[in-house]
């Protein structure tokens, strides 16, 4: 069973700049959650979703968004990037919400 | 408190075992788990007890749970240098999900 896959493994931004990251699943997972990772502040909790809804919201501004398809596979959305928003952004998945997780290797986005 | 709270570093010698600790905010926490993180790499599920657990053993891994104390202990035997990485609590309960700040596990040879 293939493992969570997050792409892209690396991307640079400037300022301004808007990104989508995106996030398959394990396969039968349905619920798919988002975290920030940096070295000051640990991990964030972004959003989850489970079979197309956001059920929970962590608290980051609106420029963080995301969405999550019929298949299962999600997108996060920063729009207007901060140089405060590089990080290591991790997906995780599982069978129900926020039980054994598994997560992919993480986008490492760094905001120039 | 409200944070998950972990020591942030921890030592050993190739051999010794290892005792990672933490303790956690809600004594109706449902699962407890603890993740390896490896540099460059996303978190592994490595093992996770039920609360209603007082231990669990896997291989060379031992879970202890003091639910009194809300206190969640990791014990890693006969620790390689392949076992140097950052390791993570974590609660959950219901749809939330909460994770310490991570030990980082140093293995000298």
């Amino acid at each position: 069973k293939a493992g969570v896959t997050q792409t892209p493994r690396y991307l640079i931004k400037t300022r301004g700049q808007q990104v989508t990251l995106s996030c398959s699943p394990i396969s039968g997972h349905r619920s798919v959650s988002w975290y920030q990772q940096t070295p000051g502040q640990g991990l964030q909790f972004l959003f989850e979703y489970f079979s197309e809804t956001q059920r929970n919201k962590g608290n980051f501004p609106g420029r963080f968004s995301g969405r999550q398809f019929s298949n299962s596979r999600s997108e996060m959305n920063v729009s207007t990037l901060e140089l405060g928003d590089s990080a290591l952004y991790l997906c995780a998945s599982s069978l129900e919400a926020n039980e054994k997780l598994f997560f992919g290797s993480g986008t490492q986005l760094s905001v120039l | 408190g409200e944070d998950v709270e972990q020591s942030l570093f921890l030592s050993v010698r190739e051999g010794d075992s290892s005792v990672i600790n933490c303790t956690y905010t809600d004594s109706s926490s449902t699962y407890l788990y603890w993740y390896k993180q490896e540099p460059g790499a996303g978190l592994q599920l490595l093992t996770y007890i039920f609360s209603n657990m007082d231990m669990k053993q896997d291989q060379r891994l031992t879970v202890l749970l003091n639910k009194k104390d809300k206190h969640l202990s990791l014990r890693i035997a006969d620790t390689q240098t392949g076992d140097s990485a950052i390791y993570f609590c974590a609660e959950s309960k219901g749809n939330d999900m909460r994770f310490g700040a991570g030990t980082r596990l140093t293995v000298k040879p």
